[in-house]
């Protein structure tokens, strides 16, 4: 079964800094999608960004961007400038090609500090 | 359009009764799914449908648990005799195309007494 790695359970940011949440996955598969997740308390799962497996270029959505690392099967998750509404728990999710199941990580919650 | 709906928001049954929630995706979207959450984890999958037909399920899905989505439209999701061990967020996810990813409806939570 895949397996997907969300090393921290919790991480914190300043308002206004950069954090970065870290996800490794296994897949054997060269077709692929990764997708990051946002799930703020009591509210619905957002999709945040995706990436292409097959795209060297790491994607971006406004202050979000991703370092894709496929040798290494890492995917992590910038976040720039932190605002008060990021704080949520976000989940990494790898897509593999032939499959319609999202498969998720633990999550990481993220705290904003004013 | 208004997302996925999910009905209804929070349910509380007891031990060994049956229950069912359902799931309104958007209407473009052929494909629907069902997973699980527990408190500190992420969500499973359950369940796959593509327009009327169930494709996938996991070994997850015991045999209390049928899911069925009727004429691709809505589906609905239930539980027979259930445990405590059932209690979680229900989430329910639809889309086009799969590789854009899912949107997820906001969940019902079932607590189990």
């Amino acid at each position: 079964a895949q397996t997907v790695t969300q090393s921290q359970p919790e991480m914190s940011v300043q308002e206004a800094e950069t954090v970065t949440l870290s996800c490794t996955y296994d897949t054997s598969e060269s077709d692929y999608y990764l997708f990051w997740y946002k799930q703020p308390p009591s509210r619905q799962m957002i999709l945040v960004i995706r990436q292409e497996a097959y795209k060297q270029q790491n994607a971006t959505e406004n202050r979000f961007s991703v370092n894709f690392q496929k040798a290494a099967k890492s995917f992590s998750l910038k976040i720039s400038d932190s605002q008060l509404g990021d704080a949520a728990m976000y989940f990494c999710a790898p897509l593999q090609g032939g499959s319609e199941k999202l498969v998720f990580g633990k999550g990481t919650k993220l705290t904003v500090n004013p | 359009d208004t997302g996925v709906s999910q009905d209804p928001r929070h349910k509380i049954t007891k031990r060994g009764q049956n229950v069912t929630f359902r799931c309104d995706p958007i209407s473009e979207h052929n494909r629907l799914y069902w997973y699980r959450q527990t408190l500190g984890q992420g969500p499973e999958f359950l369940t796959y449908f593509q327009n009327e037909a169930q494709l996938e399920k996991s070994r997850l899905l015991s045999d209390r648990f049928s899911a069925e989505r009727p004429k691709g439209s809505f589906s609905t999701l239930e539980i027979q005799r259930t445990e405590q061990g059932d209690s979680a967020m229900y989430l329910c996810a639809s889309s086009f195309y799969r590789v854009d990813g899912y949107t997820f409806g906001s969940g019902t939570r079932l607590t189990v007494v």
